[in-house]
This record gives structure tokens, C-alpha cells and sequence, in this order.
């Protein structure tokens, strides 16, 4: 298995552009996960789903941000319009429901940078 | 709200020594506990996990020991290698979310030979 796959790896657009982050899961998880990492707060979650579904989206900062889940393998994360202040390391999980530690499996990240 | 919290940003340790990695949460409702390590340009990596019933999980050279009393965790990795060196993330979740993870901002451990 290839592991959770995050696209792009590195992002770097101009304030007020709209980007968009993308996940695919591990084939068979059925919980995806984003996740946001400054130095300030560490690692935050930001949204979930579970079979697609969004689950909980209270970490979401603002309106400006927005995630879909359009099928099983595959995800997006979308900001716009980006900010400075959303530059951060930002991080898709997925899990299985009876995994016995369902510890996540992490994508690799995409360091995002708004100038 | 930090709920998690690793107060420790660093630590640096010789090699064979052990290596004690501390965290304190304040949501006496999580139930499950997990550390994560973390190399640079790279995800989180799942080590270990202890369940709010037990007061001890070991693996290999790591163990995590839970005091819910004082809402306590700590990892142990005993002997430490080169080769641990990373940030440790302490993670805790509360039962029934999902598996939703509150994180600590992560200890960067820095193992000297």
C-alpha cells in the first residue's frame, strides 16, 4: 500500500488566491482526517470524515476554508481566499474503525506558504 | 484550548541513555492515549497507544506509563538510539468522537552519541 498520498507537497500562491490541497486515503479506511500544524497551536484538527461524511468541522477557522469528500479515495481541502496566516504544514489521516490502536496513518504533508 | 500539553519543547540525550518524554491533559474524558514521532519533511508516525485502563504499555525499547490521578503520561525509551531522535507528539482522544485526536505541540527529542 502506498501509504496516504497528499498533493501537492510544497504550495506557494499569493495572498487572496484560492488553493486547494488534496488527499487519497489508504484504500479501506473509512475515517479521513485533516490536520493543520503551526509552531503557535502544534497539530490541530481541522475537519473529519467518516464514510464520506463530514463528521465534525468545529477545527475549520473560518469560512474560508472548506472540505469534500466526493468518494472513498479521495479528498480536498480547499482556502479561499488564502491568507498569510494560513501558511502551515497541513496534514490528511486516515484510519480503519477496528483497528486495534486505531493509530492514524499520515499523508506526508503540504507546507503551505501565502505570501 | 490546549488540552493536551507537552511542556517540554526539547530534550537532549546521550546515547543508551533513557529518553523520558512527559505530557499532562486536562479532559478527564479522554480515554485512549497515543504518541506519535514525527521525522522532518514527514508525516506523524503512530509508536505506541495505552488505553485509560491500563497504567503501562511496552513495546521494544518504548513504554508509555499513564497516571490518570495526576492526568499524566509519559514515554519511556530505554536505551536510547541516534536514530530516535524527532519530535514526539502526545495524543488523546475522548470516547465516542470518532477517533478525533487532541495533540500536544510535540517535544523535539535530540539523541547525542
Amino acid at each position: 500500500d502506498a501509504g496516504v498520498i497528499q498533493s501537492p507537497r510544497h504550495e506557494v500562491t499569493e495572498m487572496g488566491q484560492e488553493v486547494t490541497l488534496r488527499c487519497k486515503p489508504i484504500s479501506g479506511h473509512d475515517y479521513l482526517f485533516w490536520y493543520r500544524q503551526t509552531m503557535m497551536r502544534g497539530l490541530e484538527l481541522l475537519i473529519y470524515f467518516n464514510n464520506n461524511v463530514p463528521i465534525d468541522d468545529s477545527g475549520m477557522p473560518e469560512d474560508r476554508f472548506s472540505a469534500k469528500m466526493p468518494n472513498a479515495s479521495f479528498s480536498t481541502l480547499k482556502i479561499q481566499p488564502s491568507e498569510p496566516r494560513d501558511s502551515a504544514v497541513y496534514f490528511c489521516a486516515s484510519s480503519f474503525t477496528t483497528g486495534t490502536d486505531y493509530g492514524y496513518t499520515f499523508g506526508s504533508g503540504t507546507r503551505l506558504t501565502v505570501v | 484550548d490546549q488540552q493536551v500539553k507537552q511542556n517540554s519543547p526539547s530534550l537532549s540525550v546521550q546515547e543508551g541513555r533513557i529518553s523520558i518524554l512527559n505530557c499532562d491533559y486536562t479532559n478527564s474524558m479522554f480515554d485512549y492515549f497515543l504518541w506519535y514521532k514525527k521525522y522532518p519533511a514527514e508525516g506523524p508516525t503512530f509508536l505506541i497507544s495505552i488505553s485509560s485502563i491500563k497504567d503501562k504499555n511496552e513495546d521494544g525499547r518504548f513504554t508509555v506509563f499513564l497516571n490518570k490521578s495526576a492526568k499524566h503520561l509519559s514515554l519511556h525509551i530505554v536505551p536510547s538510539q541516534p536514530g530516535d531522535s524527532a519530535v514526539y507528539f502526545c495524543a488523546a482522544s475522548v470516547p465516542n468522537s470518532g477517533y478525533a485526536l487532541n495533540f500536544g505541540k510535540g517535544t523535539s527529542l535530540l539523541v547525542t552519541p
